[in-house]
């Protein structure tokens, strides 16, 4: 497609469940990254992919967070039980090469609470 | 790692008037400083951009400058309109490593 499509745009949990959210990058794009953006309007870099494989994973939590970007599916982002602090919007992005080469565009996130 | 300061955080302006939003980078690695537009409930869009080998680079009413030496670049919008009316980011990269952001300035453009 020509867009960055997330999925779901809401998604409420209660503190302890498992969400998962998930990303088609733009057709062609060969790398795919996950933000996460909290009320303050800081974006924190989770991980990043090249295809199926991790690129770069420097800013993704050690517990409870995983990602996948599989062959022919679209990427996910999965938080195991889930916490209060983990209520933020988390965006996808897409582009044709690492950070600095070519533009890097943005989904219009999936927003996150957890209650 | 790199480290982005953005500064207003919020910058009132009339329309018509100009906007000046600045960042400080610290990494001086970093050859890539692209700046992005938020509206409300979307995500962040780009606007401009601007690569180490290029001190300004200009598009319609947007433009950013680079000074690689003081580690700062801006982004100057003129002849302000509502529709202007947004948070702004500035974000730099080195290029293998993962944009980093400055914390958003919100424009607010008063017709």
């Amino acid at each position: 497609g020509e867009e960055v499509a997330q999925t779901p745009k809401h998604l409420v949990r209660g503190e302890g469940q498992k969400a998962k959210l998930y990303c088609a990058p733009i057709k062609g794009h060969s790398y795919v990254f996950w933000y996460q953006q909290v009320l303050k309007n800081e974006f924190k870099f989770l991980i990043s992919f090249q295809n199926e494989n991790v690129f770069d994973e420097t800013g993704m939590p050690k517990e409870r967070f995983s990602a996948k970007c599989l062959p022919n599916s679209p990427c996910s982002l999965e938080i195991q039980a889930t916490k209060l602090e983990d209520s933020a919007v988390y965006f996808c992005a897409s582009s044709h090469s690492p950070p600095g080469g070519n533009t890097i565009y943005f989904g219009e996130g999936s927003w996150l609470t957890v209650v | 790692g790199e480290n982005v300061e953005q500064h207003p955080s919020t910058l009132s302006v009339q329309e018509g008037d100009s906007a000046v939003i600045k960042c400080t980078y610290s990494d001086s690695a970093s050859n890539y400083f692209p700046w992005y537009k938020q509206e409300l409930g979307k995500g962040p869009q780009l606007i401009i951009d601007i690569r180490s080998n290029v001190g300004e680079k200009k598009d319609q009413r947007i433009a950013v400058t680079l000074n690689k030496t003081a580690k700062h670049f801006s982004l100057h919008i003129t002849e302000t309109q509502p529709e202007d009316s947004a948070v702004y980011f500035c974000a730099a990269t080195q290029g293998n490593t993962p944009l980093v952001f400055g914390k958003g300035t919100r424009l607010s453009v008063i017709a």
